[in-house]
């Protein structure tokens, strides 16, 4: 079973600010799987990243950027000059490599103010 | 090529009425999740299908929820005797038996209101 945390309950930004969204994990698995999802005010939910528990090189894509360190369990995600189109609910989900289920945490609020 | 679609988006049912939430996986999909998203919280699992069989219920409420994927057709996720605590977000995924576990995409969702 996957325990997730997500301290940062609400975070508010000036535009152009980035912002770190920070992710804690607990697993008993070796290997499993971290996600990040989106969940603009239109309710849906966009994935955003799939990360491999062997896999710790740093990923970028574009203005966003995730730092995995499997030693401290934790997944965290930035945003380099944030938009107020990043203005969503953002959630950290690990998964166990042979699970099907997603354990979600309770999310982070993040509003960008213009 | 359409994504998961679920409907209705939006469902307004009275205490004690029944409610019907539709799922339409992927094209080539015959795996179906269900997930619920209470307020302020993130997303629960609920159920897991397979075309005709219910492979994981055990985050499915033990009363009045059901759940089936039938051969032909949308999944449905029924919620009979509805509650004010059943008011939620609930969103469907869907995969191909190959596909990662857990990489999947998820249905814009349905929000159910219980009066």
């Amino acid at each position: 079973a996957q325990k997730v945390t997500q301290a940062q309950t609400e975070i508010s930004v000036v535009e152009k600010e980035d912002v770190t969204l920070d992710c804690v994990y607990e697993t008993r698995d070796t290997t499993y799987y971290l996600f990040w999802y989106k969940q603009p005010p239109s309710g849906e939910l966009v994935f955003l990243i799939r990360r491999n528990s062997f896999d710790e090189q740093n990923e970028i894509s574009g203005r966003y950027s995730w730092n995995f360190q499997k030693s401290t369990s934790s997944f965290n995600f930035t945003i380099t000059a944030s938009q107020v189109v990043d203005s969503a609910v953002y959630f950290c989900a690990p998964s166990g490599a042979g699970s099907y289920q997603l354990t979600f945490g309770k999310g982070t609020k993040l509003s960008v103010i213009p | 090529n359409a994504g998961v679609m679920q409907n209705p988006r939006h469902l307004v049912r009275r205490r004690g009425q029944e409610a019907r939430l539709r799922c339409s996986p992927m094209k080539g999909h015959s795996h179906v999740y269900w997930y619920r998203q209470l307020p302020e919280e993130g997303l629960k699992f609920m159920v897991y299908l397979q075309k005709e069989n219910i492979i994981d219920e055990s985050g499915m409420p033990k009363e009045r929820f059901s759940a089936e994927f039938p051969k032909e057709g949308p999944s449905i996720l029924r919620i009979q005797q509805v509650v004010r605590g059943d008011s939620a977000a609930y969103f469907c995924a869907s995969t191909t038996p190959r596909r990662l576990p857990g990489g999947y995409t998820f249905g814009s969702g349905t929000r159910l209101t219980v009066v």
